[in-house]
C-alpha cells in the first residue's frame, strides 16, 4: 500500500514570505498530524486532524495553521516565515489516532527560511 | 511536562553484538510507550508499543522492556547488523494520547 505521502520535498523561502505544505495519509487513515523536527529541538508536535476536525494542538504562535479535507489529505501553511521556522516538517498519519495504531511518517518537507 | 532523556552520543557496537538503548522519563509514568527508528532525511519509523502493565515485549531481533518504578525503558537489538544503523527515538503519551518524543540516540554498527 501507498505510505504516506508529502510534498513538496524540498523549499526555500525567504523571511516574510509564506508557505503551504501537503500530505497525502494512507489510505482509510483518519488522523493526521504535523510535526517540526529540527536539530535544536527534536519532533515537536503542532497539530493533529481527524476528519476535518483540529483535536489537538501543540504549542506553536498561530503562524503555524493547518487544515484537513473531507478525503482526509491535510494541508499546513505558516505566515510571515522567520529564520527560526527552518526545519524538517513531518506529517504522521494514523489509522484513528490510538496509541496501538503507531504513527506512519511522510519523508518530510525541508523547509529552508533565507 | 513530562521530560525524555534519551544519549545523546551515539551508540557504536560491533556487529552481532546486542545494542542497548535508554530512554528515561522524569514525572509520571505513562500509559504505554513507543520506540521509533530514523534514518537520515526520513520520517521515524514505528517500531514497538509497550503498555505500563506489560514489562517486555519481542518482536523478531527486538526487545523492550518498561520499568514504571525506575521510570526507564530499554530498547534491545540482539544480533545487531549494519543496516540497524540509525537514530531511535522513544515516546510517550503527554496529556492526551498524542506522542512526545525523545531526541533520539544514533546507533552505529560496525561490520
Amino acid at each position: 500500500k501507498a505510505g504516506v505521502t508529502q510534498t513538496p520535498r524540498y523549499l526555500i523561502k525567504t523571511r516574510g514570505q509564506q508557505v503551504t505544505l501537503s500530505c497525502s495519509p494512507i489510505s482509510g487513515h483518519r488522523s493526521v498530524s504535523w510535526y517540526q523536527q529540527t536539530p535544536g529541538q527534536g519532533l515537536q508536535f503542532l497539530f493533529e486532524y481527524f476528519s476535518e476536525t483540529q483535536r489537538n494542538k501543540g504549542n506553536f504562535p498561530g503562524r503555524f495553521s493547518g487544515r484537513q479535507f473531507s478525503n482526509s489529505r491535510s494541508e499546513m501553511n505558516v505566515s510571515t516565515l522567520e529564520l527560526g521556522d527552518s526545519a524538517l516538517y513531518l506529517c504522521a498519519s494514523s489509522l484513528r489516532g490510538a496509541p496501538e495504531d503507531g504513527y506512519t511518517f511522510g519523508s518530510g518537507t525541508r523547509l529552508t527560511v533565507v | 511536562s513530562q521530560k525524555i532523556e534519551q544519549n545523546s552520543e551515539a551508540l557504536n557496537i560491533q556487529e552481532g553484538k546486542t545494542a542497548t538503548l535508554t530512554c528515561n522519563y522524569t514525572n509520571y509514568s505513562p500509559a504505554y510507550l513507543q520506540w521509533y527508528r530514523q534514518d537520515p532525511g526520513r520520517g521515524p519509523v514505528f517500531l514497538l508499543l509497550i503498555r505500563e502493565n506489560e514489562k517486555e515485549k519481542r518482536k523478531e531481533r527486538l526487545k523492550v522492556t518498561f520499568d514504571t518504578t525506575l521510570k526507564q525503558s530499554l530498547f534491545h537489538i540482539t544480533a545487531s547488523q549494519p543496516a540497524d544503523s540509525a537514530t531511535y527515538l522513544c515516546a510517550l503519551p503527554e496529556g492526551s494520547y498524542i506522542p512526545t518524543f525523545g531526541r533520539g540516540t544514533s546507533l552505529i554498527v560496525h561490520p
